[in-house]
């Protein structure tokens, strides 16, 4: 069965970055985009991008625009997601999703999702 | 694209029919997918492509719409129910959310 496993919760200063990751299993690592959306505390979803494990091609919402990096390690079938210089408004719950059958078919997989809390 | 859900809340008791709307500032061509949150959860697929229900989601789900207006229609609602529900656009990028419609017990 896909699962989508993250790490853990992490807590940085402003200024700092911080580097999630989201192992996949029990499917073909290279086949699906890996999509990533956080949740602000009591806010709404917002998709900041996705890569495509297979070329490592990227899509970043213009938001995000030098301030994230989606890379991915084919060995591990991981996918990651960095963001630099962390705002208060950074903490989130960051997700990774993939699609179930085709590129706009919307997330049917998730990750469980990685708490990040910026602050000082 | 944004996207505008509509109403930001309700209140409805079991079995009621339930109809949260979705309307895009510019037309999507049904790139449109639904999903329900409960808290502490990632969101779950209901709807994709405006209309298609998602393998085993409950037949009380449905979906419609085209060009900038979408509907999310639960026909009788069950205690299971009780979410946040959210639009979100694939056509055009960067895809977007809505902002939420939470449904809450009357």
């Amino acid at each position: 069965q896909v699962q989508l496993v993250q790490s853990g919760a992490e807590v940085k200063k402003p200024g700092a970055s911080v580097k999630v990751s989201c192992k996949a299993s029990g499917y073909t690592f290279t086949g699906y985009y890996m999509h990533w959306v956080r949740q602000a505390p009591g806010q709404g979803l917002e998709w900041m991008g996705w890569i495509n494990p297979n070329s490592g091609g990227t899509n970043y919402a213009q938001k995000f625009q030098g301030r994230v990096t989606m890379t991915r390690d084919t060995s591990i079938s991981t996918a990651y997601m960095e963001l630099s210089r962390l705002r208060s408004d950074d903490t989130a719950v960051y997700y990774c999703a993939r699609d179930n059958s085709d590129f706009w078919s919307g997330y049917y997989y998730w990750g469980q999702g990685t708490l990040v809390t910026v602050s000082s | 694209i944004q996207l505008t859900q509509s109403p930001s809340s309700l209140s409805a008791s079991v079995g009621d029919r339930v109809t949260i709307t979705c309307w895009a500032s510019q037309g999507i061509s049904s790139y449109l997918a639904w999903y329900q949150q409960k808290p502490g959860k990632a969101p779950k697929l209901l709807i994709y492509a405006a209309s298609t229900l998602q393998s085993g989601v409950p037949s009380r789900f449905s979906g419609s719409g085209s060009g900038t207006d979408y509907t999310l229609t639960i026909s009788s609602l069950q205690p299971e129910d009780f979410a946040t529900y959210y639009c979100q656009q694939l056509n055009s990028y960067p895809w977007t959310f809505g902002q939420g419609t939470k449904v809450e017990i009357k």
